[in-house]
């Protein structure tokens, strides 16, 4: 099983529609988990953390079920410049349970918004 | 500029030769972390530097060599280039701040596209 598992996509919506992607992650203690979107053949850039009570930047959502290990985004009111891959990213331990500047990628949703 | 570069950005070479890509950043981060990409993988960790003269193995680091002698230089060096190692390459750093490493933020370059013949 992977560590951080997504639905590859594509996503097609039409402009203005909500669009949820979720993600599920392995390790019940990972801590630190991340939405980074991707353009096309660009670098991945981070969207937001995800706080374990949620939370919101404008039309972005991402919530964090820690019991059923999964995390969230939610987009409302989708626009063209929307259209890209959208990465969950867990944030890896070290063996003993301290935290670590690694992170782990999920391999991307496909967000493409249509006109 | 300040930031995080890459080069070259695009690299054809063949099998059995060796190749260094280069990552330079201003920030003065003290992480810094090199992945490939590949279609169906996502990213995967080659090597990562928690500072210069540290560094150690991620996920996928055979066949790669990295070093840091200095903290704004993380080059990765293929030994003998292998077709599998064809993909894209991207360089991150980052710093623990004072969160403690939790919610800190990794900054990535723009990538070198590098393929084997």
């Amino acid at each position: 099983r992977k560590e951080v598992e997504q639905d590859p996509g594509p996503f097609n919506v039409p402009e203005g529609a909500t669009v949820a992607f979720n993600c599920t992650y392995s390790n019940s203690a990972s801590q630190s988990f991340f939405w980074y979107r991707q353009d096309c053949r660009k670098e991945p850039k981070l969207l937001m953390s995800v706080y374990s009570s949620g939370n919101e930047d404008g039309r972005f959502t991402a919530q964090l079920n820690r019991a059923s290990q999964y995390i969230s985004l939610l987009i409302r009111d989708s626009k063209l410049s929307d259209s890209a891959t959208y990465l969950c990213v867990v944030k890896a331990l070290m063996n003993y349970g301290g935290a670590t500047n690694k992170l782990i990628f999920g391999t991307g949703t496909l967000l493409a918004v249509q006109p | 500029d300040a930031g995080i570069t890459q080069s070259p950005r695009y690299k054809i070479t063949e099998t059995g030769r060796q190749v260094t890509l280069m990552c330079h950043q201003t920030w003065s981060h003290s992480y810094m972390f090199w992945y490939r990409q590949d279609l169906g993988h996502g990213l995967r960790l080659i090597y990562y530097s928690a500072a210069a003269d540290i560094t150690d193995k991620g996920e996928v680091p055979d066949g790669y060599v990295v070093s840091r002698s200095k903290t704004e230089n993380f080059p990765l060096t293929l030994e003998s280039a292998t077709r599998s190692q064809t993909s894209v390459y991207f360089c991150a750093s980052s710093d623990p701040g004072l969160a403690g490493g939790y919610y800190n933020e990794q900054f990535f370059g723009p990538g070198t596209r590098l393929t084997v013949l």
